[in-house]
């Protein structure tokens, strides 16, 4: 079982479509971030948030776009995606950001992304 | 920038078998943690590795980081049907704000 929820667990979408997708986390962590990863490859870092402010961007393209409404939700909005974006989104927590990279990172069990 | 390297890439082991994968980054490092992912799941935390040379046993799990804090080494004793997944190492440079993890080393177990 994990701590970070991500919903939905598998999405579908076409190019035009707009869709949301979203992590939740209780555990008080003030860092949080999306990582994609392909099949058979490691999570890629796409963003960061420390205390509900982004700050780092992976030089990620502007279909994505991230959100940060409170300490314990993290959204990930998407928009005119292409095929090559396919593939399983990972939203992780951890303690806060300034000691961020010296703390375990909780990852939810991830959406699963096919663009049609 | 910053690059971190897995050997080897797959590994297969009869049951009962030990196991090591390697990690090594182009850069100083100022820590490193080791993720377990199984097929089809999420990133698992293992544990952090911060001093040099510094070793950590976690049961059948052995990590040991250099001296110069530019590699580690991931060993399990006695392998077993557990074990299967694919092990990440992953860290930060000294030099900037990359965290990257490592293309990781896949292991199968054969019972």
């Amino acid at each position: 079982d994990t701590e970070v929820t991500q919903t939905p667990k598998h999405l579908v979408m076409g190019m035009t479509n707009k869709k949301s997708l979203k992590c939740e986390q209780h555990m008080g962590h003030r860092a949080m971030y999306w990582y994609k990863q392909k099949a058979k490859k490691p999570p890629e870092l796409m963003f960061v948030y420390s205390y509900e402010k982004l700050s780092i961007n992976e030089s990620v393209p502007s279909r994505f776009s991230p959100e940060c409404p409170n300490s314990s939700l993290l959204n990930l909005h998407l928009h005119a995606l292409q095929p090559e974006d396919s593939a399983l989104y990972l939203c992780a927590s951890s303690q806060d950001q300034q000691g961020a990279w010296n703390q375990p990172q909780h990852f939810g069990d991830g959406t699963r992304l096919s663009i049609l | 920038g910053q690059q971190v390297m897995q050997i080897p890439q797959y590994q297969h082991v009869q049951e009962g078998e030990d196991f090591t994968t390697y990690c090594n980054s182009s850069t100083t490092l100022s820590n490193i943690q080791w993720y377990k992912q199984r097929p089809g799941g999420h990133p698992v935390f293992l544990i952090q590795l911060v001093k040099s040379g510094e070793v950590k046993k976690q049961k059948r799990l052995t990590f040991q980081f250099g001296e110069a804090k530019k590699n580690s080494s991931l060993h399990i004793t006695a392998t077993q049907t557990t074990d299967v997944g694919t092990y990440f190492c992953a860290g930060r440079d000294n030099y900037g704000q990359n965290f990257v993890f490592g293309p990781g080393t896949r292991l199968s177990v054969l019972p």
